[in-house]
């Protein structure tokens, strides 16, 4: 699976859009963008996924660029609630060698202020 | 309600001695996965298990074992043999299968080995 980068800490205004980029520049033609969130000392939650088209849905928006080789998590109006760690994972979809192995990295932490 | 427990939320034990982490899911997955996170950490794959009755080494397997006897329990023994077993246990399961198959977390077990 390819490798991803992400800044270690972000600030956000409660009220306003977070907007957690991800550097992926290895992505091969067949791996997905996965981001998941982990509050603290509670178990990860998937968000939201893409392969080439933009995704939305209740949670967030997920911007790909045309190239692939980074995006966006788009948090639309951050409330306290939503400071976590952000994790941005790119794996092939399918079965596979490890099934449906996620690996997770250090990810971004996104504090969300008053 | 369906959903994926693990128990005890917190675990204390000495050193020398195994200790068993419960892991149970009623989403009717196949899959089912472990991970181990250390303070400041993305989640490492210790074990995953992809149909009752056989399971697979992860990226960190030594010192640890798994049995599956079962589709809806996966526990994980955290054996005298793993070095520093102190850490944050996270299981997992999903459906298993071709696709983009979203994985869901339990609650997690803090163990600490004194």
């Amino acid at each position: 699976d390819a490798k991803t980068t992400q800044p270690p800490s972000m600030d956000c205004a409660e009220g306003r859009a977070a907007n957690l980029p991800c550097n992926h520049s290895t992505i091969s033609g067949n791996e997905y963008v996965y981001w998941y969130r982990q509050i603290h000392s509670q178990g990860p939650q998937y968000i939201i996924h893409g392969l080439k088209n933009n995704e939305t849905n209740e949670m967030a928006s997920l911007i790909i660029t045309e190239d692939r080789k980074s995006s966006t998590l788009i948090l639309p109006h951050a409330t306290l609630r939503d400071t976590a760690v952000y994790y941005c994972i790119v794996r092939v979809a399918g079965l596979g060698g490890g099934g449906n192995k996620l690996t997770f990295g250090t990810g971004t932490q996104l504090k969300v202020e008053l | 309600d369906g959903g994926i427990t693990q128990s005890p939320k917190y675990l204390f034990r000495k050193e020398g001695q195994n200790v068993t982490l419960s892991c149970e899911q009623n989403l009717n997955h196949d899959a089912m996965y472990w991970y181990r996170q250390d303070p400041g950490q993305g989640l490492r794959l210790i074990y995953y298990s992809q149909i009752v009755n056989d399971f697979q080494k992860g990226d960190i397997a030594e010192g640890y074992s798994v049995s599956r006897e079962k589709k809806e329990s996966f526990p994980l023994t955290v054996t005298s043999a793993q070095k520093n077993p102190t850490a944050f246990y996270l299981c997992a399961s999903s459906i298993f299968g071709a696709g983009n198959n979203e994985q869901f977390f339990g609650p997690g077990t803090r163990l600490t080995v004194l």
